[in-house]
């Protein structure tokens, strides 16, 4: 079965502090897709990224980062100089495809709470 | 309107009582989804719809009943609810289903029932 851990159920740090948030998975498929997703406190998921399995490199995109190692089955995810505004909660999901319909398993979700 | 929206934003409503949650989305999208998130429980998947066809119904009671008039519509509509149906209702939209797109949410319906 598929499956999505986030062991970190709460994490707090001081602004400009860097920040991982750890993900991993369990899939039988060898093709598959793992996101992020971040819930602010307004209640709308923002999707982050999308990664495909067959691409292992890592990711920059300005203060985000993400380390895809299929050997371990984790997707994490690192925030680097944090700020307030990042302030969420951070969802890893695993996407289970088939013909006509797509299933986002999500994770439980880890709070991120960045003080100034 | 841009993305995905989501009416009404806070419902409180009674046990006996018939509500619907509508979605729209302005993506051009031909999928969409209906999510339930409770607190401490991860998120989960309702129903999925593309292009207007069902075509996923994760064992949702028949007290939700989702309707797909067309693309950019969805509707949830609730009767005779319990309390343990009090969650965050969640839309998503994607470009279809079945090819693993990244997903776009609305920012959700706080459901309560009494």
């Amino acid at each position: 079965a598929q499956k999505v851990t986030q062991a970190q159920t709460e994490i707090s740090v001081v602004e400009k502090e860097d920040v991982t948030l750890d993900c991993v998975y369990e899939t039988r498929d060898t093709t598959y897709y793992l996101f992020w997703y971040k819930q602010p406190p307004s209640g709308e998921l923002v999707f982050l990224i999308r990664r495909n399995s067959f691409d292992e490199q890592n990711e920059i995109s300005g203060r985000y980062s993400w380390n895809f190692q299929k050997s371990t089955s984790s997707f994490n995810f690192t925030i680097t100089a944090s700020q307030v505004v990042d302030s969420a909660v951070y969802f890893c999901a695993l996407s289970e495809a088939t013909y006509n319909t797509d299933k986002l398993i999500f994770g439980t979700g880890t709070r991120l709470q960045v003080f100034p | 309107e841009t993305g995905v929206t989501q009416t009404p934003r806070h419902l409180v409503m009674g046990m006996t009582n018939k509500k619907s949650l509508k979605c729209e989305q302005h993506l051009g999208h031909n999928a969409m989804y209906w999510y339930k998130q409770s607190a401490k429980k991860p998120l989960e998947l309702m129903f999925v719809y593309n292009f207007k066809e069902q075509t996923e119904n994760n064992s949702v009671p028949s007290r939700f009943s989702p309707e797909c008039p067309n693309s950019s519509h969805l509707f949830l509509h609730l009767h005779t609810l319990q309390p343990e149906d009090s969650a965050l209702y969640l839309c998503a939209s994607s470009p279809w289903a079945g090819g693993s797109y990244a997903q776009y949410f609305g920012p959700g319906t706080r459901l309560t029932v009494t």
